[in-house]
């Protein structure tokens, strides 16, 4: 059972295009977690959303936890090559041992 | 340099060698990771550690061992490999375990079992 479920997986667009992508769960999360990873490298953290309905941006990344906290959202404005990666959502399901699980991604390529 | 890394990147072996894959850190974080990464499944965890000669399992452990004698290195052995564990491997620590704590990755070893 794939607890995190990303959509979509695959997105290829023109750079300047806006994008959102989605994680979602039937199963309430203490807080969602959004990694990056580049070909050939290892995830890296970009952001952590705690609070239900909360909004966090970096840049041109805008992250939002849901207000029921079993979903998020990332919204990309104005894509450039260098967002090109593969963008991954985890979490540690409420009352859950404690380790993060992470969804099976989304493949973003932005072309110039 | 400080972080965490990962040794050999890659590795080709065949059927039922032993095959060991390393990871060091060294920022002393108390939590280690193993992960593997496969296509149509993602990251899943294979064992952690919580400090020094403590392990435990995680999603996928079957065919791996782990020890961890000191807090700095955290190493994966495939006592007998088998094709299906062709993979991607990544190590990652982190101060905690648990909603609230960043994992840093290293960068994977890719592994393939002939």
């Amino acid at each position: 059972t794939q607890l995190l479920e990303q959509s979509p997986q695959f997105l290829s667009i023109q750079e300047g295009e806006n994008l959102t992508v989605y994680c979602n769960s039937s199963s309430v999360f203490s807080s969602l977690q959004w990694y990056r990873q580049e070909p050939g490298e290892g995830p890296v953290l970009l952001v952590t959303v705690v609070t239900g309905g909360e909004v966090k941006k970096l840049k041109r990344l805008t992250f939002q936890f849901g207000d029921a906290r079993k979903d998020s959202s990332l919204h990309i404005t104005a894509a450039q090559p260098g967002d090109t990666g593969l963008y991954l959502c985890a979490g540690v399901p409420r009352g859950s041992q404690g380790n993060l699980i992470f969804g099976k991604g989304t493949k973003l390529s932005v072309k110039p | 340099d400080a972080g965490i890394t990962q040794s050999p990147r890659y590795k080709i072996t065949e059927t039922g060698r032993q095959v060991t894959l390393m990871c060091h850190q060294t920022w002393s974080h108390s939590y280690m990771f193993w992960y593997r990464q496969d296509l149509g499944h993602g990251l899943r965890l294979i064992y952690y550690s919580a400090a020094a000669d403590i392990t435990d399992k995680g999603e996928v452990p079957d065919g791996y061992v782990v020890s961890r004698s000191k807090t700095e290195n955290f190493p994966l052995t495939l006592e007998s490999a088998t094709r299906s564990q062709t993979s991607v491997y990544f190590c990652a620590s982190s101060e905690g375990r648990g909603h609230d704590n960043e994992q840093f990755f290293g960068p994977g070893t890719r592994l393939t079992v002939l």
